[in-house]
């Protein structure tokens, strides 16, 4: 079984401001840990993606995670946030063990980002 | 990159009525495509997952005679829902893998169905 728990469902930050979006996970299995970005009425942008490989990964847009085993987290942040970062994040988990590939998603943190 | 076109990205159809949905994979093989609903401010909910060639596996409580899903080929999968009611007004988004495992995913860029 596998779960993904977003701890806010809405952060507010002043433009220039550091981002963070909290994510916690639980898995059975190694897991693979993504974040995505959705824009209103818009599909889903990967924004980076952790595969067992380095543990803090760079993504798009000056976004970055660091995936924290002992933690089970796996938080986005991003040093200097823009009005274009306004949008609905999502944390995904899925994990390679037995024959579950299925993307189990966070409900999603919607960031406001004011001028 | 690997690139997903959906369409259409707007639909409004009677109570009653048929609406199909396609998901294509442009520059890749998909084998395997997964179709997704979204309500309003919540998150993504997995409907049922389509293998080329064969039936799709449907989520528990996703009705598959309602929501019909073909994936005759391996870049085109399509979503049909029969017999549409208001209730089935929703966002719907699909997703293909290259090799159906966990990472490597792409998404359309989503269907606004209305059912009036």
């Amino acid at each position: 079984a596998q779960s993904v728990t977003q701890l806010d469902s809405h952060v507010s930050v002043s433009e220039g401001t550091p981002v963070l979006l909290r994510c916690n996970y639980s898995s059975s299995y190694s897991p693979s840990l993504f974040w995505y970005v959705q824009h209103p009425n818009k599909g889903l942008q990967l924004l980076l993606k952790y595969t067992s490989a380095a543990t803090l990964v760079k993504g798009i847009n000056g976004f970055e995670a660091e995936f924290k085993k002992s933690e089970t987290s796996f938080h986005l942040t991003k040093p200097s946030a823009h009005m274009s970062d306004a949008a609905e994040y999502f944390c995904v988990v899925s994990s390679s063990g037995g024959s579950n590939y299925k993307l189990t998603f966070g409900k999603g943190t919607l960031l406001t980002v004011n001028p | 990159g690997a690139v997903v076109s959906q369409h259409p990205s707007r639909v409004i159809c009677k109570s009653g009525t048929s609406v199909k949905i396609e998901c294509r994979s442009l520059d890749f093989q998909a084998t395997t495509m997964f179709w997704y609903r979204q309500f309003p401010k919540q998150s993504l909910m997995l409907m049922a997952t389509s293998n080329e060639g064969s039936k799709a596996t449907y989520e528990q409580g996703v009705e598959k005679d309602k929501f019909l899903i073909n994936h005759a080929s391996l870049t085109l999968s399509t979503l049909t829902v029969t017999s549409a009611h208001p209730e089935d007004s929703s966002f719907y988004i699909c997703s293909a893998s290259r090799t159906g495992v966990g990472y490597g995913y792409t998404f359309g860029s989503g269907t606004r169905l209305t059912v009036v």
